[in-house]
């Protein structure tokens, strides 16, 4: 079963301009994770964010995490056609790794 | 470049036939999750080993579904009989248990039973 929900499922946006993508989840966790997945291809990961963090950049990725409301969000500044992508957020609930995977967002950046 | 490797990356077969996905972790990672992506349910996870040991098969349905690694550098995952609801995208993750860290994908076994 799916941990996370993800927000919106589709998301299409003008080269340029920012995206944003929740997830909220239901279960304490451990850490966080977003993956993209380009189309046929495996998973990527992109940025891990612990639950004792709030907020983590990595590029033109920003992610929060509010634990009190089980939730984060995904934001990638200045998008391109390339990001273009189906993004996952991954929980999760021990100091190992595994990990359950909400159902994702569709991205579209057009050029 | 290490990377996960999946065979075959493409499959199709008819109902009632055994069909065998390979992968290949990367060198040097001890934890290896079979997950299986479909339209309807996501991304389920399958079966979880741990130093080649299983940790978790839960997610898989015991009766046609058999997860083994016979080495490090191998993890299987059969089906028998295969049925056309096993339609799906399987794919082979590998990481580093003792941290909190990301898991690396191979590109996924895409099966199709008619």
């Amino acid at each position: 079963s799916q941990q996370g929900e993800e927000d919106p499922q589709a998301l299409s946006i003008q080269e340029g301009e920012n995206a944003t993508m929740n997830c909220s989840y239901k279960t304490s966790i451990n850490n966080l994770q977003w993956y993209r997945q380009n189309s046929g291809r495996g998973l990527v990961h992109l940025i891990l964010i612990r639950s004792n963090e709030r907020e983590k950049h990595s590029g033109r990725l920003r992610v929060t995490l509010d634990t009190s409301k089980k939730s984060s969000s995904l934001l990638i500044t200045a998008s391109r056609a390339a990001d273009t992508a189906s993004y996952f957020c991954a929980t999760g609930v021990a100091a190992g790794n595994k990990l359950t995977f909400g159902g994702g967002t569709r991205v579209l950046v057009k050029p | 470049d290490a990377r996960v490797t999946q065979t075959p990356r493409h499959k199709v077969t008819e109902m009632g036939q055994e069909v065998t996905m390979r992968c290949q972790p990367i060198l040097g990672h001890n934890t290896v999750f079979w997950y299986r992506q479909t339209m309807m349910q996501g991304l389920e996870l399958l079966a979880y080993f741990r130093n080649r040991a299983p940790l978790d098969d839960s997610g898989m349905p015991k009766d046609r579904f058999s997860a083994e690694m016979p080495d490090a550098t191998l993890a299987t995952l059969k089906i028998q009989p295969s049925e056309p609801r096993d339609s799906a995208v399987y794919f082979c993750a590998s990481g580093l248990t003792g941290r909190v860290g990301e898991l690396f994908f191979g590109e996924g076994s895409r099966l199709t039973v008619l």
